[in-house]
């Protein structure tokens, strides 16, 4: 059964920083993996689609990477800003044909 | 940019009370699924469907969940006797295809059972 940890589980960091949040699954047997964002209470945005032939994606600031074989991805955010305070989750989608997400990373960039 | 509609937002009901929430996937995609989030907990998949039927589902997705496409664009969830564990966002979702498509979801609809 595909397994999704994503860390840290919450990061807190000053405006203008570059950061990274980490996913790993247990099955590298993967289509491809999303990166979502999720602001409280409220639904989940796509960021970034990552087929699992691909090693990354790139969308204004964001930058994911995936290395399937080792069962990790990377998204990459450039000079943050307050606005990017959200959780993040990450979800492969596998032979099961559905989604496993992972429990998220709650990212705070202060003004 | 073409969006999943979901309704009602909020939705407050008693125990035991049948509920059903609504989606509007994208207009061409094949491919749709039910997910829930209790609050606090990691998003899980209940359901998907494609060419009108069930293709998979979780073991949360028991007798008293049924999902059905109506017409031609509604894609409903339907809880039969709700129960106070089946508190949670509840997020339509859909995709063109299984694989090389991303998943686009809706907005959720947060139902609170009392």
């Amino acid at each position: 059964k595909q397994e999704v940890t994503q860390i840290p589980a919450a990061l807190s960091v000053p405006e203008g920083e570059n950061l990274v949040l980490n996913c790993s699954f247990t099955d590298s047997a993967i289509y491809n993996l999303q990166w979502f964002r999720q602001d409280p209470g409220k639904g989940l945005t796509s960021l970034l689609l990552i087929q699992s032939s691909q090693r990354e994606q790139t969308s204004g600031r964001l930058n994911a990477s995936l290395d399937k074989s080792s069962g990790r991805s990377t998204l990459y955010i450039a000079a943050s800003q307050p606005g990017d305070s959200a959780t993040y989750l990450c979800a492969v989608s596998g032979s099961a044909r559905q989604l496993t997400f992972g429990s998220g990373t709650q990212l705070t960039v202060l003004p | 940019e073409p969006e999943v509609t979901q309704t009602p937002s909020h939705q407050v009901t008693q125990m035991g009370q049948e509920v059903i929430l609504r989606c509007v996937p994208i207009s061409n995609h094949l491919y749709f699924y039910w997910y829930r989030q209790i609050l606090g907990q990691k998003v899980e998949f209940l359901v998907s469907f494609y060419n009108n039927e069930i293709s998979e589902k979780s073991e949360i997705f028991d007798d008293q969940f049924s999902v059905e496409r109506p017409d031609g664009s509604n894609f409903t969830l339907k809880i039969r006797s709700t129960k106070l564990e089946d508190s949670a966002m509840y997020f339509c979702a859909s995709s063109a295809d299984q694989t090389h498509y991303g998943y686009t979801f809706g907005s959720g609809t947060r139902l609170t059972v009392v």
